[in-house]
């Protein structure tokens, strides 16, 4: 199994401020023959179901405001939230879609400071 | 726009099976792998599996073997037993599609293992 880790565990960021969250694979999850990072981000509000956020490792989804950006390749990997909003305190997961089983990370939660 | 809607239980007896389906609407189930994905109350997310629209499975290694899926597109549905269940079943169960990602998901049931 791809085993997913990320950093930090929680952090807490003053609104309009830069958020940044690390994941790492243990294993590359960058398919050669698509020259794809097989690497999704989700943001998880209390109460509702996981949104997805990115795929590809960069590919913005539909909707998404562009504060949202995603980075990196092979086994490293960052969503970074250029301008924190109050409505985005949510806790956010990396996830791999390269082999099965599916894998995610374990949540960064982000606050308010 | 495609809605995912999960229904089942609520509740299930230790050792007993749990039984959950997955009603699509606004999109066709064809074409698509449809994934199931459980949160026990204040954890993270778990893939048990998922189905392609010809019925071809693959499920979690973990959980394989007591997961059976199934998938009734004339009805546009699909489906997760669970077998033998136990108190660390206990979870918020997600019916999601998947592409590159899940990309649309059902807004969860929670399914409580309890005599």
């Amino acid at each position: 199994d791809i085993v997913m880790t990320q950093s930090p565990d929680s952090l807490a960021v003053s609104l309009g401020e830069r958020a940044t969250i690390n994941c790492k694979s243990s294993q590359s999850v960058f398919f050669t023959s698509n020259k794809k990072n097989f690497l999704a981000w989700y943001q998880q509000k209390a109460g509702q179901p996981p949104k997805l956020l990115i795929y590809w490792a960069s590919t913005r989804e539909s909707g998404v405001p562009d504060r949202f950006s995603g980075s990196g390749s092979g086994t490293d990997f960052t969503l970074t939230i250029s301008s924190l909003q109050a409505e985005d305190v949510a806790v956010y997961y990396c996830q791999q879609y390269y082999s099965t089983p599916l894998t995610f990370g374990p949540g960064t939660k982000v606050d308010i400071k | 726009q495609v809605q995912l809607q999960e229904s089942g239980p609520g509740l299930v007896k230790p050792s007993e099976t749990l039984s959950l389906t997955c009603t699509v609407s606004g999109g066709s189930i064809s074409g698509y792998y449809w994934s199931w994905i459980r949160q026990p109350p204040g954890k993270g997310l778990e893939w048990i599996g998922y189905i392609y629209d010809t019925g071809s499975t693959v499920y979690n290694p973990s959980l394989k073997s007591r997961v059976t899926m199934s998938v009734d597109t004339s009805k546009n549905h699909f489906s997760l037993m669970l077998s033998s269940v136990t108190a660390a079943d206990t979870a918020v169960y997600f019916c999601a599609r998947s592409a590159a990602g899940h990309d649309y998901w059902g807004q969860g049931t929670l399914l409580t293992v309890s005599s």
